[in-house]
């Protein structure tokens, strides 16, 4: 099986940068996801990291270490809009199926 | 490119009655299919795994007499939720995986969900 772990909450204020936390253990890895989820809505995706190091794009940042079966996604000159859920996803070599987080909720404040 | 379409939106039924859930790849050929359920306040929990043209692959727990899923073509795939029942309220979402059809790039193993469907069963 799998086992994720985030926070499940977080609060930040505009403007500033936010570090999200994702340790997980997996038999298989097969890549790790991380999706941005509104209320009610469907997620949304954001990065993909398969390779250690880290993946940047625009003002998101994602960080892989598959040997400590860590990840982090990093928000940088956080908007209002970026009050969401935030949802770490492993995928196992198994069917291709991916395993999510419960999700850190942030709360971006002005 | 990668649009999942999935309809309805919002149901609302009495309990007893069928409800019927199309997910379709708008412009990508989607080899593999997801269904997930989530609860408020809770993480996505995959129910079945569907490849075109074969049967589902339920989760340990998902009764699959009562969620039938049907991927019969590489655009379309259905969950059924037979004899709904109030607990079966909750949000359901369906994502797919695959390979482009035409012009364009489909970043390959990213799952595209589409916009969900909530169900509603009196």
């Amino acid at each position: 099986g799998q086992n994720i772990d985030q926070p499940t909450e977080m609060t930040a204020t505009e403007g500033a940068i936010v570090q999200i936390n994702c340790t997980y253990q997996t038999s298989g890895f097969n890549g790790l996801f991380w999706y941005q989820q509104h209320a009610g809505e469907a997620p949304t995706f954001l990065s993909y990291n398969v390779l250690d190091g880290l993946e940047e794009k625009g003002r998101f940042s994602s960080f892989l270490s598959r040997s400590k079966g860590y990840s982090y996604l990093l928000l940088k000159e956080l908007q209002m809009k970026d009050s969401a859920s935030y949802l770490c996803a492993v995928r196992n070599t198994n069917a291709g199926k991916s395993t999510f987080g419960d999700g850190t909720t942030l709360t971006v404040k002005p | 490119g990668a649009v999942v379409s999935q309809h309805p939106s919002w149901v609302i039924c009495k309990s007893g009655t069928s409800v019927k859930i199309e997910c379709r790849s708008l412009d990508f050929q989607a080899t593999t299919m997801f269904w997930y359920r989530q609860f408020p306040k809770q993480s996505l929990m995959l129910m079945a795994t569907s490849n075109e043209g074969s049967k589902a692959t339920y989760e340990q727990g998902v009764e699959k007499d009562k969620f039938l899923i049907n991927h019969a073509s590489l655009t379309l795939s259905t969950l059924t939720v037979t004899s709904a029942h109030p607990e079966d309220s909750s949000f359901y979402i369906c994502s797919a995986t695959g390979t482009s059809g035409g012009p364009g790039f489909l970043a390959k193993n990213i799952q595209y969900f589409g916009a969900g469907t909530r169900l509603s069963v009196l």
